[in-house]
C-alpha cells in the first residue's frame, strides 16, 4: 500500500551515461514533483506537473527531462550525467497546493 | 528576498528533554507552514503543517508547532525527546498566492539523540 514509489532506490553509473528514475503514486492526485537533494541535504524543486501537464520548471539543466505518462506518473531522464548530478532525488504528490507526500528518494552516484 | 531559515544546523538533546526547532520566513504575506522530518537513508514525512485558524497545531509523533505572525516564525516542539527522534527537520514554506504548490525548504536541523 505505498503511496509514493520510486525506482530505483540506489542508482550508480558512469559520466556521460544517461539515466531515468521513475516515480509512481497512488493517492490519485493530481500534482507531481522532483526535488533535489544536494550533499549538504538542501532541497529545491526542479519539476512539478498537474495533470500531465508542466507546470514548474525551475533552473534545471535541459539534460533533465520529466516525463508524465499519467496522473499517477512522473519520470525523470537525465542525458550525459555529470558529477554534480550526484544527489538524491525525491518524487512528491499532491492534490492541488495541498500536502505534498514524498517518495523514499533514489540515490544517484555519478562516478 | 523570500528565504526559510532554520537557525541551527545542528542540536544535541537528551532523551527525555524537550527538544525545540526554530524556524524564520521572510515572505511578504502569510504563506502555508510545513515541518517535515527525515530520518536517516529515509524520505521526507510530514509532521504537521499550517493553514489558518488556531495558531498552535498538533502533529504526529506528539510535535507540536506554534506560528507567530509577530515573529515570522513557525517553531517546532516536542515535551520529551525519544532516540527514535535523532533525524533532519525541515522545515517548508508555500506561498499562498503559489497556484502550484511549489515548496521552498530551510536548510534542516540534524537532531541527535544522547542517552
Amino acid at each position: 500500500d505505498t503511496a509514493v514509489s520510486q525506482t530505483p532506490k540506489y542508482l550508480v553509473t558512469q559520466m556521460g551515461n544517461d539515466k531515468s528514475i521513475k516515480c509512481e503514486q497512488n493517492l490519485g492526485h493530481d500534482t507531481m514533483y522532483w526535488y533535489k537533494q544536494d550533499s549538504k541535504k538542501f532541497l529545491k524543486i526542479m519539476f512539478s506537473y498537474n495533470n500531465k501537464e508542466l507546470i514548474i520548471n525551475e533552473t534545471v539543466p535541459n539534460r533533465f527531462s520529466p516525463k508524465s505518462p499519467d496522473k499517477a506518473h512522473l519520470n525523470l531522464h537525465i542525458n550525459s550525467l555529470e558529477l554534480g548530478d550526484s544527489a538524491v532525488y525525491f518524487c512528491a504528490s499532491s492534490l492541488k497546493t495541498d500536502t505534498q507526500y514524498f517518495g523514499p528518494g533514489t540515490r544517484l552516484t555519478v562516478l | 528576498a523570500q528565504s526559510v531559515t532554520q537557525p541551527d544546523i545542528h542540536i544535541t538533546v537528551s532523551e527525555g528533554a524537550s527538544l525545540e526547532l526554530r524556524c524564520n520566513y521572510s515572505y511578504g504575506a502569510t504563506p502555508y507552514l510545513f515541518w517535515y522530518v527525515q530520518s536517516p537513508g529515509q524520505g521526507l514525512q510530514l509532521l504537521l503543517k499550517y493553514f489558518s485558524g488556531d495558531t498552535l497545531v498538533q502533529g504526529i509523533k506528539g510535535f507540536e508547532a506554534e506560528f507567530k505572525r509577530s515573529q515570522s516564525s513557525f517553531n517546532l516542539r516536542k515535551p520529551s525527546v525519544h532516540w527514535s527522534d535523532a533525524a533532519e527537520y525541515f522545515c517548508a514554506v508555500v506561498m499562498t498566492t503559489d497556484s502550484w504548490g511549489k515548496l521552498q525548504f530551510g536548510a534542516g536541523t540534524q537532531v541527535v539523540v544522547t542517552p
